[in-house]
């Protein structure tokens, strides 16, 4: 089954610990894509990745890292998190680049105390 | 700066009435535009997509509209059931980059 995973569904950490937060397609899509999700906010673009190595900013790339060392892979990090980071996450996969539908994961809940 | 928003934030339609959801874009630029679907719980699903060079695209109870000329973005559902219960983005895309803009939602709500 075409999907994009992600892991964990759900997390609480305290400040400063550094997480990861994981993101797999087994469609052999080129383009990845993290998104952060708050009320009032809609959809904001976190960070993005054309294909293996080429990762780019997206809208809201502070405190954020990534890195795409394989296809399917697109890894979120939080080096040090904030109470401010606490949201809902969303990873995506296209085939080519954002011109093309994005299939989103079922998103990771993040709570940062 | 370059935004997509929308209109009404909710939006309250009797059963089997029609639905119009609407979306305004302020990047002339954008040539891309898509329409999603986010169930409570779940992630945003795509619905419906238009490029710029057309101005209305038809999908199975669904029509997107697109008036370039005010950069307005328009999603409407027919006879709307109580599944199509959610909350609707638009999102628009340029050539020149690859970012994704979204705008900040309309939840439809399904009166009986």
């Amino acid at each position: 089954e075409a999907q994009v995973t992600q892991n964990p569904r759900y997390l609480i950490t305290v400040t400063g610990k550094k997480l990861t937060v994981t993101c797999s397609q087994n469609m052999n899509h080129e383009y990845m894509s993290w998104y952060r999700q708050d009320p009032g906010l809609g959809l904001r673009q976190i960070y993005y990745s054309m294909n293996v190595e080429v990762t780019d900013k997206g809208d809201v790339p502070e405190g954020y890292k990534v890195s795409r060392k394989e296809k399917r892979n697109f890894p979120l990090i939080l080096e040090s998190p904030s109470p401010n980071q606490t949201s809902l996450y969303f990873c995506a996969s296209s085939l080519n680049r954002g011109l093309d539908t994005q299939y989103f994961g079922p998103g990771t809940r993040l709570t940062v105390l | 700066g370059e935004s997509v928003g929308l209109h009404l934030p909710t939006l309250s339609v009797q059963e089997g009435d029609n639905s119009i959801i609407n979306c305004a874009y302020s990047n002339s630029a954008s040539d891309y535009f898509i329409w999603y679907k986010q169930e409570s719980g779940k992630g945003p699903q795509f619905i419906i997509d238009i490029r710029s060079n057309m101005d209305k695209r038809q999908g199975q109870r669904v029509t997107v509209l697109l008036n370039k000329t005010v950069k307005h973005l328009s999603l409407q559902i027919a006879a709307t059931q109580p599944g199509d219960s959610a909350v609707y983005f638009c999102a628009e895309n340029t050539n020149r980059d690859d970012k994704i803009i979204f705008g900040k939602g309309t939840r439809l709500h399904i009166l009986p």
